[in-house]
């Protein structure tokens, strides 16, 4: 079956630093999303992006987060100055494929473990 | 208030036991989803359901939109079927993918 992949599985990084988190979402698919989980907590909502533009994105998803599909297969997630708090699960996702356009389900990529130290 | 709420929050289970989880939520939707996140955190999408009822192999999941509750069933279940099982839903008039999350039941079947 096709699959969502993330790098890295981890990554740690100083507080104030940048960093990118790679998607590579099922090929066919249309609408490409990320989700972040903080430990022990539940899964929240970051952002929607189709059409090569952001299609709604949520109060977490302010001027320190951006998104990009830089070619036609990755989907990235930058995180311009990292805080503490950014500690998390990253997910991405995809859904809707290009040929029926209809939603059945998601597909979850393995998640990257983000630590801010 | 959260919006999603799940019950029971864990649950134990004999193997070969019937197992139900509940979803209740207050806001308008347009489509439920029950997910499945493994011990290492890797989340699985199991059904998206509108409305009526639906089966994969030892899953069923049902939806009363009136009620504003689903339910996710497990038949005969098995030590593999360990997991934390999470409900969330698509505000109605939301883009796709903007999900309300539930806390998650974490489901633990012995042998």
């Amino acid at each position: 079956e096709p699959e969502v992949t993330q790098t890295p599985s981890h990554q740690v990084t100083q507080m104030g630093q940048e960093v990118i988190l790679r998607c590579v979402p099922i090929s066919n698919h249309l609408y490409f999303y990320w989700y972040r989980q903080i430990l022990g907590q539940k899964v929240e909502f970051l952002v929607s992006f189709y059409n090569n533009e952001i299609s709604e994105k949520s109060e977490i998803f302010d001027d320190q987060f951006s998104v990009e599909r830089p070619d036609g297969s990755n989907f990235t997630l930058k995180i311009r100055s990292t805080k503490l708090e950014d500690s998390a699960m990253y997910f991405c996702a995809s859904s809707v494929e290009r040929e029926s356009r209809e939603v059945e389900k998601l597909f979850f990529g393995s998640g990257t473990q983000l630590s801010v130290l | 208030k959260n919006e999603v709420e799940q019950s029971p929050q864990n649950l134990t289970a004999q193997e070969g036991e019937f197992i139900t989880i509940n979803c209740s939520y207050s806001v308008g939707i347009s489509a439920l989803h029950w997910l499945q996140q493994h011990p290492g955190g890797g989340i699985v999408s199991l059904f998206m359901l509108s409305s009526g009822k639906k089966k994969h192999g030892r899953l069923i999941a049902t939806i009363n939109i009136q009620e504003k509750h689903s339910s996710l069933h497990i038949t005969a279940s098995h030590p593999r079927d360990s997991a934390v099982y999470i409900c969330a839903v698509m505000n109605y008039g939301g883009s796709q993918g903007n999900l309300i999350f539930g806390k998650g039941t974490k489901l633990s079947v012995k042998p």
